[in-house]
C-alpha cells in the first residue's frame, strides 16, 4: 500500500527555521516526482515546488522560488521542505504529494498534511 | 500561469440531487485537468483525471466532461458523503494551478 506519512504539527515564532518531513512507502520513493501543496486556514490549494528523489532535481513554483527549500534523502525515503526564516503568512497545512508520473502531473496519493502555525 | 475559475463558489442541494460544477481555464489547458474532493480535516483525493477519466475507487455517479477552457464534474445523485469542496486542477503548463473550489453542501 503506497503511504505518504508527513511530521507533526509545529508552532513557531516568526524568524525560527523549520523543516517538516514526508516518508514515503509501499512504492519505490526514487522513481516519482514528490510535491509540497500549500493550504492556508479556509482557503484553497497551492502546488509550491517538487522534488525527483532519484537524481534530487527540484523545480519551485515562481511564487514560491526563493522562500522555500526542498530536498530528499533516499536512502531514507524521505522528502523535506523547509524554512529558513518563517513568517506568519506561512502559518498553513502543507500536503506532500507524489505525482502519478511526470513532472507536470496529477496526484494520486496525498499525505495526511503538516499543520505548521507562526505566532510570537 | 494559467488560472482556473470555478462556479459556482457554493452549491446547496439535497441529497439524491445532481450536482454540476464548472471549471474554466485562462486558456486551452486541453484535456489535462484533473479534479479532487477535500473533505473536512482530511487531505484532498484525486477524482477524475484527464478530463474525464475516474480514478481508481471512484464511484460511477463521478464523472467529468470537456476540453479546451471549459470542464464540467457532474456528481449523478449526491450521497451523504459527496458534501465537500472540490478543486479542479491543470497540468498542462507550468506551474500547475489549482482552482480555487466549490463547495457543495446540504441545503
Amino acid at each position: 500500500e503506497v503511504q505518504l506519512v508527513q511530521s507533526g504539527a509545529e508552532v513557531k515564532k516568526p524568524g525560527e527555521s523549520l523543516k517538516i518531513s514526508c516518508k514515503g512507502s509501499g512504492y519505490s520513493f526514487t522513481s516519482y516526482w514528490i510535491g509540497w501543496v500549500r493550504q492556508m486556514p479556509g482557503k484553497g490549494l497551492e502546488w509550491m515546488g517538487i522534488i525527483y528523489p532519484g537524481d534530487s532535481d527540484t523545480r519551485y513554483s515562481p511564487s514560491f522560488q526563493g522562500q522555500v527549500t526542498i530536498s530528499a534523502d533516499k536512502s531514507i525515503s524521505t522528502a523535506y521542505l523547509q524554512w529558513s526564516s518563517l513568517k506568519a503568512s506561512d502559518t498553513a497545512m502543507y500536503y506532500c504529494v507524489r505525482h502519478r508520473d511526470q513532472l507536470l502531473d496529477y496526484f494520486d496519493y496525498w499525505g495526511q498534511g503538516t499543520l505548521v502555525t507562526v505566532s510570537s | 500561469e494559467i488560472v482556473l475559475t470555478q462556479s459556482p463558489a457554493t452549491l446547496s442541494l439535497s441529497p439524491g440531487e445532481r450536482a454540476t460544477l464548472s471549471c474554466r481555464a485562462s486558456q486551452s489547458v486541453s484535456s489535462y485537468l484533473a479534479w479532487y474532493q477535500q473533505k473536512p480535516g482530511q487531505a484532498p483525493r484525486l477524482l477524475i483525471y484527464d478530463a474525464s477519466n475516474r480514478a481508481t475507487g471512484i464511484p460511477a455517479r463521478f464523472s467529468g466532461s470537456g476540453s479546451g477552457t471549459d470542464f464540467t464534474l457532474t456528481i449523478s445523485s449526491l450521497e451523504p458523503e459527496d458534501f465537500a469542496v472540490y478543486y479542479c486542477q491543470q497540468r498542462s503548463n507550468w506551474p500547475q494551478t489549482f482552482g480555487p473550489g466549490t463547495k457543495v453542501d446540504i441545503k
